[in-house]
């Protein structure tokens, strides 16, 4: 399993860019890559998921380089309800192989 | 995408006692599930693998016999918390993947304290 490093925490204001980077330099030709967010006393729920280049959905948007061994998450205008945990995960497509969760990065946002 | 639920959300027990937690694909149908605890400020680590129709399988440090887990459909699994102590407070997450490449979805977590 991929191992995946994140920056700890992270600070921003209310309608500013944030872009967070995970290295995942051991990853696999199979391997997909998964950002998750968690809320306080929540579970994880998915943003977006990429295997290569860019992809983007209606919150967020990911870019890959082509080498693969990181990934950049990128949430437009962030707001105070995005302070959260944000995961990055790698691991196969098919859903069923198991997931190892990092230390995440700590966003907050501020007014 | 996919709904996972869990049940209960919280749950208070007396040490020495055993607690159920039950894990439901509400829209599909999970094969394989996962169990993760987290403990306050620290990631999720991941317990077991539930697999329908066959044993669990556990990471290292897991105690089998007392946490466990029984997949009996394609949409529930549960993982049984025996004879309880304090330590075993927590926060249990499941989770579950419906297959054809999507990814897993996470359940919303149940919260056990035990005195």
């Amino acid at each position: 399993l991929a191992k995946t490093t994140q920056p700890i925490s992270m600070d921003s204001y209310e309608g500013q860019e944030v872009n967070i980077t995970c290295s995942h330099n051991n990853i696999a030709t199979n391997d997909y890559i998964t950002w998750y967010q968690q809320f306080p006393s929540q579970g994880p729920r998915f943003i977006i998921q990429g295997y290569k280049t860019k992809v983007t959905n209606e919150v967020a948007s990911l870019f890959i380089p082509a080498d693969r061994k990181s990934s950049t998450l990128s949430l437009p205008r962030v707001s105070l309800s995005d302070t959260a945990v944000y995961y990055c995960l790698v691991g196969d497509i098919g859903g069923f192989q198991k997931l190892v969760f990092g230390t995440g990065t700590r966003l907050l946002v501020s007014p | 995408g996919a709904v996972v639920s869990q049940h209960p959300s919280r749950v208070i027990c007396k040490s020495g006692t055993s607690v159920k937690i039950e894990c439901r694909s509400l829209d599909f149908q999970a094969t394989t599930m996962f169990w993760y605890r987290q403990f306050p400020k620290q990631s999720l680590m991941l317990m077991a693998t539930s697999n329908e129709g066959s044993k669990a399988t556990y990471e290292q440090g897991v105690e089998k016999d007392k946490f466990l887990i029984n997949h009996a459909s394609l949409t529930l699994s549960t993982l049984t918390v025996t004879s309880a102590h304090p330590e075993d407070s927590s926060f249990y997450i499941c989770s579950a993947a419906p297959g054809g490449g999507e990814t897993q979805y996470f359940g919303p977590g149940t919260r056990l304290l035990v005195l």
